[in-house]
């Protein structure tokens, strides 16, 4: 099984400025067609997860281009360039690359 | 428009079945890969089971000899038949479109007596 592995868990951050989440697979997550089965959700506060990054780097319609994915093999994260206040939740990794995994979820906050 | 209504979700004494469904619109479930994912209350997001369009299927080993899922074309809906319940499979079940990134508003199960 892949285990994902995100850090922090905790992320205070001060309105405006940026933040970064760190996202780990125990296996590369590149798959045998090249692509490399790596997203990104976003699960606000009593709602469904909605999904930001696909597949590293690529940024769903609808979601605003301060977030931003990357990374490659075993190494990934998320960016947001710059924290705004609907930007709370928690922020999970996802691989689909070996079956399907999760990682622990990263609870974004404004300090 | 993509939509996927998951029900089913209730109240259920340990050991027993439930079978949640998930209606989707806007694609077709058969033609693609489909997902159940659960949260438990206050946790993270855990995979249980997979479809994909060709019918193979693959459990997380929480679940694998107890849980079942499948899918009928007809209706375009997807299903999770859940045997020998625990209370460690209480949680919110989300059907989820991994592919076109779109999850239901999901359907709580609760196991206790």
């Amino acid at each position: 099984d892949v285990v994902m592995t995100q850090s922090p868990l905790s992320l205070p951050v001060t309105l405006g400025q940026p933040a970064s989440i760190s996202c780990r697979s125990s296996q590369s997550l590149v798959y045998s067609d090249g692509n490399t089965y790596l997203h990104w959700y976003q699960q606000r506060p009593g709602q469904s997860p909605r999904r930001l990054i696909y597949k590293v780097s690529n940024r769903d319609s609808g979601v605003p281009d301060r977030f931003s994915g990357s990374g490659s093999g075993t190494d990934f994260t998320l960016k947001i360039s710059r924290v705004e206040a609907e930007d709370v939740g928690v922020y999970y990794c996802m691989q689909g690359t070996h079956l399907y995994s999760f990682g622990q979820g990263t609870k974004l906050e404004i300090k | 428009e993509v939509q996927l209504v998951e029900s089913g979700g209730g109240l259920i004494q340990p050991g027993g079945s439930l079978r949640l469904s998930c209606a989707a619109s806007g694609f077709t479930v058969s033609s693609t890969y489909m997902n159940w994912v659960r949260q438990a209350p206050g946790k993270g997001l855990e995979w249980v089971s997979v479809i994909y369009s060709g019918g193979s299927t693959y459990y997380a080993d929480s679940v694998k000899g107890r849980f079942t899922i499948s899918r009928d074309n007809s209706k375009n809906t997807l299903y999770l038949q859940m045997n020998s319940l625990r209370a460690e499979d209480t949680a919110v079940y989300y059907c989820i479109y991994v592919s076109g990134g779109y999850w239901g508003q999901g359907t709580l199960v609760t196991v206790s007596s």
